[in-house]
């Protein structure tokens, strides 16, 4: 069964870049068939879905962060990651990563996410 | 705001049956049966618990069923448990550009 991991720096200055990295286990994340992605709970709000790559490299964004947001595959080493740039206290949140499979609409596998707080 | 409107909270003693509601828009609940809906305990993975509105993944107890009318839909957990205690998310897809929409959440205490 596969299991994503949240790793990444839990203190962020303001304007500075946020930068997460996922580690997947017991599943590859070329294999296609998926889309690996990001999802972001504020404090005491509901979740936000940020976005999701392909193994083609497709990328698909939520408008609303997308000119700040990228995220990406590292195949070698079997993780993705997501860059949010130009960060404000209003970026500060739980960041879960989640998997998709194609073809279902339904997020099947999360992380257990990583606070991290925007911040001078 | 979040783009569902879930309650934010809801209660029951144990061998009772809740339902938590998840009111959308025609673009997204009202638009597609691709309605589901997450149980979270704080710092762990959140974990699928119906997918396609009233489907269950496999492994998953039949005391969760969920159901939807036009904009608006219901996840219902029957014979509560007090491991039932957690929050409770509802997401959809959506023909807004946002593709994938959530709830604010429901916290479900087991009394």
């Amino acid at each position: 069964q596969v299991q994503l991991q949240e790793s990444g720096p839990g203190l962020v200055k303001p304007s500075q870049i946020l930068s997460l990295t996922c580690s997947v286990s017991g599943g590859s994340i070329s294999s296609g068939g998926y889309h690996w992605g990001w999802i972001r709970q504020h404090p005491g709000k509901g979740l936000e879905w940020i976005g999701y790559i392909y193994s083609s490299g497709n990328t698909y964004y939520n408008p609303s962060l997308k000119s700040r947001l990228s995220i990406s595959l590292d195949t070698s080493m079997n993780q993705f990651s997501l860059k949010l740039s130009s960060v404000t206290a209003a970026d500060t949140a739980v960041y879960y990563c989640a998997r998709r499979t194609i073809a279902t609409y339904y997020f099947d596998s999360w992380g257990q996410g990583t606070l991290v707080t925007v911040s001078s | 705001q979040s783009a569902l409107t879930q309650p934010a909270s809801v209660s029951g003693s144990p061998g009772q049956s809740i339902t938590i509601s998840c009111a959308g828009a025609s673009s997204d609940v009202g638009d597609y049966d691709y309605v589901s809906w997450y149980k979270h305990h704080p710092g762990k993975a959140p974990k699928v618990i119906i997918y396609d509105v009233s489907h269950r993944p496999s492994g998953v107890s039949n005391r969760f069923s969920g159901s939807k009318s036009g904009t608006t839909a219901s996840l219902t957990i029957s014979g509560l448990q007090a491991d039932d205690e957690a929050d409770y998310y509802c997401s959809s897809y959506s023909s807004s550009s946002t593709l994938w929409v959530f709830g604010g959440g429901t916290k479900l205490t087991v009394l």
